[in-house]
């Protein structure tokens, strides 16, 4: 069955970095478009960043751009979110999400599967 | 600019139906949307996609109560019989070139 695992959420201070990975199984990973979609405490959820089958075509919330950088390696099955410049209000639960269809299906772009979250918390 | 909005809330009584509601903003009438579940402290959950004619496809496991429907620029969840387990907040969401947008949400909450 189809899994996402995060990891790699922490407490940090505001300007600083974090790396999250999103571990990837029971599907062929280097099909499907993924994503990251965060969810401030007590908020709805936020599409963060999202990249293509083959890591060719990335796009950014404006939120994000400039500061945050999606990556996969399709060898490790991985997806990953490089966070800097961390801001308070980058404070959330952040989700890895897999699309519906593979990119040789359609554009479809919503979201089959989904991770547990991992939690990032930017504080002084 | 691709917009969803939804309710903030609704309410129904157990046993009931409901029909919650998300509007694509003006231009993007022709538009699917998927939406997906949310119970507290829980991550979402996906329910269905729902297309511009009103043909829609479920996520495996998802009840029968579940259903979605289209018109013009409005996408529907209906949910009947509702039951306890129902109570969570609602997310449509949506794809355009280069974007993913999420409406609001609309919390639910069963009498």
């Amino acid at each position: 069955q189809v899994q996402l695992v995060e990891s790699g959420g922490d407490s940090v201070k505001p300007g600083g970095s974090l790396r999250l990975s999103c571990a990837a199984s029971g599907f062929t990973f280097s099909d499907y478009y993924m994503s990251w979609i965060r969810q401030a405490p007590g908020k709805g959820l936020e599409w963060v960043s999202y990249i293509s089958n083959s890591g060719s075509t990335i796009y950014n919330a404006d939120s994000v751009k400039g500061r945050f950088t999606i990556s996969r390696d399709n060898a490790k099955n991985s997806l990953y979110l490089q966070m800097n410049s961390l801001r308070a209000e980058d404070t959330a639960v952040y989700y890895c999400a897999r699309d519906g269809v593979p990119y040789y299906y359609d554009r479809s772009g919503y979201y089959l599967y989904w991770g547990q979250g991992t939690l990032v918390t930017v504080s002084s | 600019q691709l917009v969803l909005t939804q309710s903030p809330s609704a309410s129904a009584s157990l046993g009931a139906s409901v029909k919650l509601t998300c509007t694509l903003s003006s231009g993007h009438s022709s538009y699917a949307i998927a939406w997906h579940q949310q119970q507290p402290e829980k991550g979402p959950r996906y329910l269905m996609k729902v297309n511009s004619d009103g043909s829609h496809s479920k996520g495996d496991g998802i009840p029968d109560r579940f259903s979605g429907s289209s018109s013009g620029a409005e996408r529907y969840l209906t949910i009947s019989s509702l039951q306890s387990e129902d109570e969570a907040d609602y997310y449509c969401q949506t794809w355009g070139t280069g974007s993913r947008v999420f409406g609001g949400g609309t919390k639910l909450t069963v009498l």
